[in-house]
């Protein structure tokens, strides 16, 4: 089955950079997801990655190794509205819906 | 487009007493996902439809739980008897057939209480 190991919290002062770093273990692998999530909301989209390597959003990037079965989200120049709960998610084994790791809960200080 | 929608937003009920949650996915939308979140499970995939039919139903917790998709346009998953351990927010998520990047659009969740 699929399986995701994240850490279960970060804290950082604003300004800062943090990498939320996401292993995997899948029977047929179609991606990393990233999402996040706001206290009492519900889970968005950030970002995703099909191939090994970085893709950049804005402040935000996620990067692939599939070599390594690795991601992580490196969020940068932290604002206080990025605290929130980060998932890393792979597909299921019939490559469909979502399977989620724990959850990463970011806590950005002043 | 509204985006998903779900309701009731919140609901408190007593054990024993029979929940429905609904659900309207994106319109255009194939796929209707709903989840359930705790602290200690985290977010958990329940069961899943592909064009109004149910394609994967294994994480559903027990018979209590049951899921329908009667058209494109409307979902519900019931709870019948409910009980305490079943309090969580539940989520419901659709997604086109033809998106490239593993986005899921999620509805603003129900939580359920149950007494």
């Amino acid at each position: 089955g699929q399986s995701l190991e994240q850490p279960s919290e970060v804290t950082a002062v604003e300004g800062a950079i943090v990498q939320i770093n996401c292993t995997y273990q899948t029977s047929g692998f179609y991606g990393l997801s990233w999402y996040q999530q706001h206290d009492g909301g519900a889970p968005t989209f950030l970002s995703y990655n099909a191939l090994d390597g970085l893709e950049e959003t804005g402040r935000f990037s996620s990067f692939l190794s599939r070599s390594d079965s690795y991601g992580y989200l490196l969020l940068q120049e932290l604002q206080m509205k990025d605290s929130a709960s980060y998932f890393c998610a792979v597909k299921d084994q019939a490559g469909t819906a979502l399977i989620f790791g724990k959850g990463t809960t970011l806590s950005v200080s002043s | 487009d509204a985006g998903v929608i779900q309701s009731p937003r919140h609901e408190v009920t007593e054990m024993g007493q029979e929940v429905t949650l609904r659900c309207k996915p994106i319109s255009g939308h194939d796929y209707l996902f709903w989840y359930r979140q705790t602290m200690m499970r985290g977010l958990e995939l329940l069961i899943y439809f592909n064009n109004n039919v149910p394609i994967d139903d294994s994480g559903m917790p027990e018979d209590r739980f049951s899921a329908k998709m009667p058209n494109a346009s409307f979902s519900t998953l019931k709870i019948q008897p409910s009980e305490p351990r079943d309090s969580a927010v539940y989520f419901c998520a659709s997604t086109p057939a033809s998106g490239s990047r593993n986005e899921q659009f999620f509805g603003p969740g129900t939580r359920l209480t149950v007494l």
